[in-house]
């Protein structure tokens, strides 16, 4: 079955520019999404196919996809943005959806 | 107020059978594909199933094909998942969630807060 892989964790000061790799055999033709997720929370879509932001999503977020590998961007990282993020796509079947296992993001 | 709200969780035994609703309010239910996404405990998250707006085309996980039944009542503005043959494993939060179709790609934009499913004996 298809997987995207991410690294289990990142680790920022505040105010230091945080990337979060997801890699997957499929990215070169489908795009990536991001989701955050904070402690207890649903999670949230902060960039949409490969590099577009939601409305209301602060501009320190921004995605990029280049071959195998996507990378999600935060700018100028806050405390607040502690949180667990995760990648999305679907397969080369566009049959299933698949979530990278996600990356636990600390900000201090 | 544009939301979903999940409902029909709880303490259910392996082998047994559950039914999950989603109730939709603030926009056209009927005009969205609609997926469930679950979280076990401590995990990442799942990605369940997928049905289009219409109830014509279904996807499933390979971890719930065969036990797992989703569904959708346009008029009531709902979407069901429908668990059999539950195990310990199905343990989790399971999310309603919106999703947007861009050619082969589909994605969630707007997610529930979830309801919490517990297999245990």
């Amino acid at each position: 079955s298809y997987e995207l892989t991410q690294p289990p964790s990142v680790s920022v000061s505040p105010g230091q520019t945080a990337r979060i790799t997801c890699s997957g055999d499929a990215l070169p033709k489908k795009y990536a999404y991001w989701y955050q997720q904070k402690s207890g929370q649903a999670p949230v879509l902060v960039i949409y196919e490969d590099s577009k932001r939601p409305s209301g999503i602060p501009e320190r977020f921004s995605g990029s996809s280049s071959g195998t590998m996507a990378t999600l961007t935060i700018s100028g990282a806050q405390v607040e943005d502690e949180a667990d993020y995760y990648c999305y796509s679907t397969d080369s079947s566009g049959n299933h959806g698949v979530f990278g296992g996600g990356t636990k993001l600390t900000v201090l | 107020q544009v939301q979903l709200v999940e409902s029909g969780g709880g303490l259910v035994k392996p082998g047994g059978s559950l039914r999950l609703s989603c109730a939709a309010s603030g926009f056209t239910f009927s005009d969205y594909y609609m997926s469930w996404i679950r979280q076990a405990p401590g995990k990442g998250l799942e990605w369940v199933s997928y049905i289009s707006s219409s109830g014509s085309t279904i996807y499933y996980a390979d971890s719930v094909k065969g036990r797992f039944t989703i569904s959708r009542d346009n008029a009531k503005n709902s979407l069901y998942l429908q668990m059999n043959s539950l195990r310990a494993e199905d343990t989790a939060v399971y999310y309603c969630a919106r999703a947007q179709r861009y050619g082969a790609n589909w994605y969630f934009d707007l997610w529930g807060r979830g309801t919490l499913v517990t297999v245990s004996s």
